[in-house]
């Protein structure tokens, strides 16, 4: 089974569109992430929840809108998508902060 | 401000010698600290750990070193083969405030055969 899982893992659309990432985990933990990796790999975080409770958001454009439906799933919709979007996005949980494990990637290319 | 930097953006060893991948963070107050490795088109993933009251840790093949003096941060991989090829990062989490991990740019360690 995987830990963490996300969905789709290849995301290519128009400038202008909204798309949606799916993440779900099987491992109990009780906060989520989005992060967001460049195309120099930098990785920094987007947003977390704890107990579908946002707790951090990083100063992310608000086209960018996560989702909790529950502790096990967090979702990431992106509104008008921009040229600038085209990253990959990682999803990953923690138990507090242990057991960080994270997702293997969606790849957003925005043309 | 919170921010983790690597020494170098990339390294190439031979296989079989060991490797050192330096990091140096900024954030007094950072209590824990992890190594991920990620290898093409997938996430990163966990290699080791470090809290604050601790210098050294081992693992299989892996040491990371804590140096709180000067806010340095080292992993070591001894014997380094074709599969160690791939990125590395080390990622650090404040002791106050909301959980969350800051990232290091990462180094990307090449093993010539």
């Amino acid at each position: 089974d995987t830990a963490v899982s996300q969905t789709p893992k290849y995301l290519v659309t128009q400038m202008g569109n909204d798309k949606s990432i799916k993440c779900e985990q099987n491992l109990g933990h009780d906060t989520m992430y989005w992060y967001k990796q460049d195309s120099k790999k930098f990785l920094k975080i987007m947003f977390s929840y704890n107990n579908k409770e946002l707790i951090i958001n990083e100063t992310v454009p608000n086209r960018f809108s996560p989702k909790s439906p529950d502790k096990a799933h967090l979702n990431l919709h992106i509104n008008s998508l921009e040229l600038g979007d085209s990253a990959v996005y990682f999803c990953a949980s923690s138990q507090g902060s242990n057991g960080y494990t994270f997702g293997s990637g969606t790849r957003l290319t925005v043309v | 401000g919170e921010s983790v930097g690597l020494h170098l953006p990339t390294l190439s060893v031979q296989e079989g010698d060991n490797s050192i991948i330096n990091c140096a963070y900024s954030n007094s107050a950072s209590d824990y600290f992890i190594w991920y490795k990620q290898e093409s088109g997938k996430g990163p993933q966990f290699i080791i750990d470090i809290r604050s009251n601790m210098d050294k840790r081992q693992g299989q093949r892996v040491t990371v070193l804590l140096n709180k003096t000067v806010k340095h941060l080292s992993l070591q991989i001894a014997a380094t083969q074709p599969g160690d090829s791939a990125v590395y990062f080390c990622a650090e989490t404040p002791r106050t405030g909301a959980q969350k991990l800051v990232f290091g740019q990462g180094t990307r360690l090449t093993i010539n055969p």
